[in-house]
């Protein structure tokens, strides 16, 4: 069926250190890879996303790597900082007759501590 | 330009009653969709509209229903509210449906 696993759904780490967060998708057709943030009390905004055709994008202290291979795709956040703390969402948007649906990761809460 | 607008921003129900929530998607945007957030079950994906569409639907018991107009807002309706029905529903508007989401600032539906 359609899913997305995303790991590890809490996450702290030093001001200054790199976050990894990861996710796996079910289906070998997704073409769209979006990464969304959301600080508390506020809704979710689109941070960067990838396509299938590329297997690295970065965006100044922020990269996502898409393996289509293993179904896996990954958000690098480098230089943490206080605001970076919020829970992250990865997703996959589905393919064929589902083209335009978006399916989210559970979470990942990142906590920076000073 | 204006983001998505969503109304009301909170609700407060009874159980057994219905509800209508409503969202205005960005300005060209045609796509509409929306997803109940839950602290136990992430962003869920209810449907999703274009030019007056359901293009897609997801797991939710026919209680959930919605529509869109010619100009592009949606709406969305709950019938015979349940308990478990309490979310933050968030509505999403994209260009064509194959881009990223911008999201609305939700409706906080609380049933009691």
């Amino acid at each position: 069926g359609e899913n997305v696993e995303q790991h590890p759904s809490t996450l702290s780490v030093q001001e200054g250190d790199s976050a990894v967060i990861k996710c796996t998708y079910s289906d070998s057709a997704s073409n769209y890879f979006p990464w969304y943030k959301q600080e508390l009390g506020k809704r979710p905004q689109l941070i960067i996303d990838i396509r299938s055709n590329v297997g690295e994008k970065k965006d100044q202290r922020i990269a996502v790597t898409l393996n289509k291979t293993a179904k896996h795709f990954s958000l690098h956040i480098t230089e943490t900082q206080p605001e970076d703390s919020a829970v992250y969402f990865c997703a996959a948007r589905m393919a064929g007759s589902s083209a335009s649906k978006i399916i989210f990761g559970s979470g990942t809460r990142l906590s920076i501590r000073p | 330009k204006a983001g998505v607008t969503q109304t009301p921003r909170y609700l407060i129900k009874t159980r057994g009653q219905q509800v209508t929530l409503s969202c205005s998607p960005i300005s060209g945007h045609r796509s509409v969709s929306w997803y109940q957030q839950t602290p136990g079950q992430g962003l869920q994906f209810l449907f999703e509209y274009f030019s007056e569409t359901q293009r897609n639907k997801g797991n939710f018991p026919g209680r959930f229903s919605g529509r869109q107009f010619s100009n592009s807002r949606s709406e969305m309706n709950v019938s015979t509210l349940e308990l478990g029905d309490s979310a933050l529903y968030l509505c999403a508007s994209s260009f064509g449906g194959q881009d990223g989401y911008t999201f609305g600032s939700g409706t906080r539906l609380t049933v009691v």
